[in-house]
């Protein structure tokens, strides 16, 4: 069975400090893997995704992550973060093998506050 | 973008009640439909996946007895939590795909706060 940790539970930063996000995951096949954001009140959204390639990828609203097979991590990384930013970010993985519809295991989730 | 609505985003019941969370895919037809539910400062939990027009299949440890799925059409499911307790006060959240391949994308909903007094 696959697992996700995600060891920030609650990070605080002001406004342009740079954020890095941890995730780890445990699975010993391919993976896809995923990084969410939840503004408060809003769903869950796709921030971005790797599948396969470039294992830095880039995501929406300056989102990058980089995907480190041998430390099996996939941490999410913004150089400057705005008050905006302000939400809950979810990392998920999933078996990209999977052959029935996509079927995520989501970490605990790292709450990041931004302030002025 | 795709949108799904879930309905109600906030529910209280008194234990030994039934509660219905609708999913509604409002521009899309979702082919297959997950549950998850989430605890406070925990992960979100896949509780079980739904095809369209047949019966879902539940992750380990989730009882399909009590929590009762039917995904009657393309852009409907619902989760029904029967006789309620306060241990099932959570966060209910669905997603739903509109296809089958492993890389399709999944649309979340808001989410159900359910509260079992």
């Amino acid at each position: 069975a696959q697992s996700v940790s995600q060891h920030n539970h609650h990070v605080i930063l002001s406004e342009a400090a740079s954020l890095e996000l941890g995730c780890n995951y445990s699975y010993g096949g391919t993976v896809n893997l995923f990084w969410y954001v939840q503004y408060p009140g809003q769903h869950l959204q796709l921030l971005l995704k790797y599948f396969s390639g470039d294992p830095l990828v880039k995501g929406i609203k300056g989102f990058e992550a980089e995907f480190i097979k041998s430390k099996f991590s996939f941490n999410l990384r913004k150089p400057s973060v705005q008050w905006s930013d302000t939400a809950e970010y979810f990392c998920a993985v999933k078996n990209a093998r999977t052959g029935t519809a996509s079927k995520l295991t989501f970490g605990t989730g790292t709450r990041l506050q931004v302030t002025l | 973008g795709a949108v799904v609505s879930q309905h109600p985003s906030r529910v209280i019941c008194k234990s030994g009640t039934s509660v219905k969370i609708e999913c509604r895919s409002l521009d899309f037809q979702a082919t297959t439909m997950f549950w998850y539910r989430q605890f406070p400062k925990q992960s979100l939990m896949l509780m079980a996946t739904s095809n369209e027009g047949s019966k879902a299949t539940y992750e380990q440890g989730v009882e399909k007895d009590k929590f009762l799925i039917n995904h009657a059409s393309l852009t409907l499911s619902t989760l029904t939590v029967t006789s309620a307790h306060p241990e099932d006060s959570s966060f209910y959240i669905c997603s739903a795909s509109t296809a089958t391949g492993a890389n399709s994308p999944l649309h979340f909903g808001n989410g159900t706060r359910l509260t079992v007094t």
